[in-house]
């Protein structure tokens, strides 16, 4: 399995934007990149993935470095509900999803 | 779309007696689904694979025969916690893959279990 490395812990301003990055250096070239996130005492949420281009959709958008050795989950407008653990994980299609420890979000108001 | 509903929220149970969580995917079929547990302030721990019609896989160090997983149809998974035991006590989290090729997942709300 990949290894990825992601900030314990950040904070941002409400009503700006946030950049949540991640390194996967190990990545395999087939692997998607998958990103999730965790509101306090509730099942885990998909967000958003991809596997090289940039990718957008409602909640988020993904960008991901030419090397693909890294990956930045970009929130447009942070508000107070988008406080929560964001993982970022590599994944092989067919393949089992393995959490790491995320980064907690902190939203200020 | 892709709404996974796991049942019970939350359960009590005394020491011994066996538990039963369910986990479906409302509008989809999943061949694959998988179950975690997580302890406070950690990460979710992979529990199982379960595949629809075969055994489930248990990830290293997790007893099969005390975490009973079926997967009898494509859209039902269920988790059995057998004789439980207070260190038992976790928050069980399913989740299940569209099929179609399709690699994220999607999870249910999650079942606090405590075992007094």
């Amino acid at each position: 399995d990949a290894k990825t490395t992601q900030p314990n812990s950040m904070e941002s301003n409400e009503e700006e934007p946030v950049h949540l990055p991640c390194n996967h250096s190990t990545i395999s070239g087939t692997d998607y990149i998958h990103w999730y996130r965790q509101l306090p005492s509730q099942g885990p949420e998909y967000v958003i993935h991809g596997l090289t281009s940039n990718v957008n959709n409602r909640m988020a958008s993904l960008a991901i470095a030419e090397d693909r050795k890294s990956s930045t989950l970009i929130l447009h407008r942070a508000t107070l509900r988008d406080a929560a653990v964001y993982y970022c994980i590599p994944v092989a299609r067919g393949d089992k999803i393995i959490f790491g420890k995320g980064t907690r979000l902190h939203i200020l108001p | 779309g892709a709404v996974v509903s796991q049942h019970p929220s939350w359960v009590i149970c005394k020491s011994g007696t066996s538990v039963k969580i369910e986990c479906r995917s409302l509008d989809f079929q999943a061949t694959t689904m998988f179950w975690y547990r997580q302890f406070p302030k950690q990460s979710l721990m992979l529990m199982a694979t379960s595949n629809e019609g075969s055994k489930a896989t248990y990830e290293q160090g997790v007893e099969k025969d005390k975490f009973l997983i079926n997967h009898a149809s494509l859209t039902l998974s269920t988790l059995t916690v057998t004789s439980a035991h207070p260190e038992d006590s976790s928050f069980y989290i399913c989740s299940a893959r569209p099929d179609r090729g399709r690699t994220e997942a999607f999870f249910g709300q999650g079942t606090r279990l405590t075992v007094v």
